[in-house]
């Protein structure tokens, strides 16, 4: 397997521009996770998906910060508008979930930079 | 809420044993991981324990949980300057049916020649 792929691997953007980051799971996976992680607060979790649905998203800074999973395959990581403090590295992890010893597969991170 | 903590630096020499530690607050953990995360990369699981065990042996790496004390520790022996990397302790407890992890603050390893 591929593992978990996320695309892009750097952005670079500017303050009050939109930001999609992307991510597919391990096939078979049905848990999904989005992290944040800067050196000021480490390793945060923004949210959470079990079979495509939103299970926690109480980790979302704000309502700028909005992720969708539309299918099995794909989630979307979305900033509208983005701000400096915005610049971090975020991760996708998936998991098969209920059963198993719950480990979680982190993909490569995408790296924002907010100017 | 669940707490999980690690001092964040350790400084080796090459070929010595490196141990690092981790402690826990939540007592229905079931299983406990170590991540490894090298500069520019995600997270790697390294290994898991299941909380009804108390070593768990893999090559290099031995992993003792006191689940009394909840504490939890990684000893990588004959350390290598390929180890040096942050190791972060993770926990995974009743929150989302398990599936739902906490991670610790991370512990920067340092291997030096």
């Amino acid at each position: 397997d591929a593992g978990v792929i996320q695309s892009p691997r750097h952005e670079v953007t500017e303050m009050g521009q939109e930001v999609t980051l992307r991510c597919k799971p391990i096939s078979g996976h049905d848990y999904l996770f989005w992290y944040r992680q800067t050196m000021m607060r480490g390793l945060e979790l923004l949210i959470y998906f079990n079979n495509n649905v939103p299970i926690d998203d109480s980790g979302m800074p704000e309502d700028r910060f909005s992720a969708k999973m539309p299918n099995a395959s794909f989630s979307t990581l979305k900033i509208q508008p983005s701000e400096p403090r915005d610049s971090a590295v975020y991760f996708c992890a998936s998991s098969l979930g209920t059963g198993t010893s719950y480990e979680q597969y982190f993909g490569p991170g995408t790296r924002l930079t907010v100017t | 809420g669940e707490d999980v903590e690690q001092s964040l630096f350790l400084s080796v020499r090459e070929g010595d044993s490196s141990v690092i530690n981790c402690t826990y607050t939540d007592s229905s953990s079931t299983y406990l991981y170590w991540y490894k995360q090298e500069p520019g990369a995600g997270l790697q699981l390294l290994t898991y324990i299941f909380s009804n065990m108390d070593m768990k042996q893999d090559q290099r790496l031995t992993v003792l949980l006191n689940k009394k004390d909840k504490h939890l520790s990684l000893r990588i022996a004959d350390t290598q300057t390929g180890d040096s990397a942050i190791y972060f302790c993770a926990e995974s407890g009743l929150t989302g049916g398990g599936n739902k992890l906490t991670f610790g603050t991370g512990t920067q390893l340092k291997v030096e020649l």
